[in-house]
């Protein structure tokens, strides 16, 4: 398998615009965790689904932030409005099961820059 | 928020030489998890440790969990250029299926 994928894996925009960002999980993994991090305040878990649905989703900053699994191969995480303040890396990962019963796979991530 | 925090937030030191790190947490766990991360890559899982275990070895890798005192501590022995990395320890709260990560520590092993 060829790991988590994502896309893009850079992305600069100006504040304001849409962004969205896309994970491929492993094939078969039935829980997707979408994590954010910088510099001041770490990797945070923005929202958590199992079998496509969304479990978690209190780590998500604000209501210009939503996430979406339309099937079990395929998840966004979108941005609309853009700020500045968003900019950081963004990581999808995935895991057999809950990713805190057993270990969690990361994508390579996805740098946002709002400029 | 973040569950642990993660001490010393950096290391160097001369290949050969072991690093250890260690992790603080504040909840009840079902596991704690350690993690490396290369500059400008994802997140790869080296260790999980259980509740109730206290040591687990894994080639150079060492780590020992004290649950009293909600502590962990992950030990590279023999270390190498190649284990230069970030090392994040990541919680399994109990009752929560998704990992808290700690700060990290940035270890940088010179040659």
């Amino acid at each position: 398998d060829a790991g988590v994928i994502q896309s893009p894996r850079h992305e600069v925009t100006e504040m304001g615009q849409e962004v969205t960002l896309r994970c491929k999980p492993i094939s078969g993994h039935n829980s997707l965790f979408w994590y954010r991090q910088t510099m001041m305040r770490g990797l945070e878990l923005l929202i958590y689904f199992n079998n496509n649905v969304p479990i978690d989703d209190s780590g998500m900053p604000e209501d210009r932030f939503s996430a979406k699994m339309p099937n079990a191969s395929f998840s966004t995480l979108k941005i609309q409005p853009s700020e500045p303040r968003d900019s950081a890396v963004y990581f999808c990962a995935s895991s057999p099961s809950g990713g805190g019963v057993t270990e969690a796979f990361f994508g390579q991530g996805t740098r946002l820059t709002v400029v | 928020s973040q569950q642990g925090e993660e001490d010393p937030q950096a290391l160097s030191i001369q290949e050969g030489e072991n690093a250890t790190m260690n992790c603080s947490y504040k909840t009840s766990i079902n596991n704690l998890q350690w993690y490396r991360q290369n500059s400008g890559r994802g997140l790869v899982h080296l260790i999980l440790i259980r509740s109730n275990e206290r040591e687990k070895h894994s080639g150079r890798l060492r780590v020992t969990l004290d649950t009293s005192k909600k502590s962990s501590s992950l030990l590279i022995t023999a270390s190498r250029a190649a284990d230069t990395a970030s090392y994040f320890c990541a919680t399994a709260d109990t009752g929560r299926r998704a990992l808290t990560f700690g700060s990290g520590t940035r270890l940088q092993v010179q040659p």
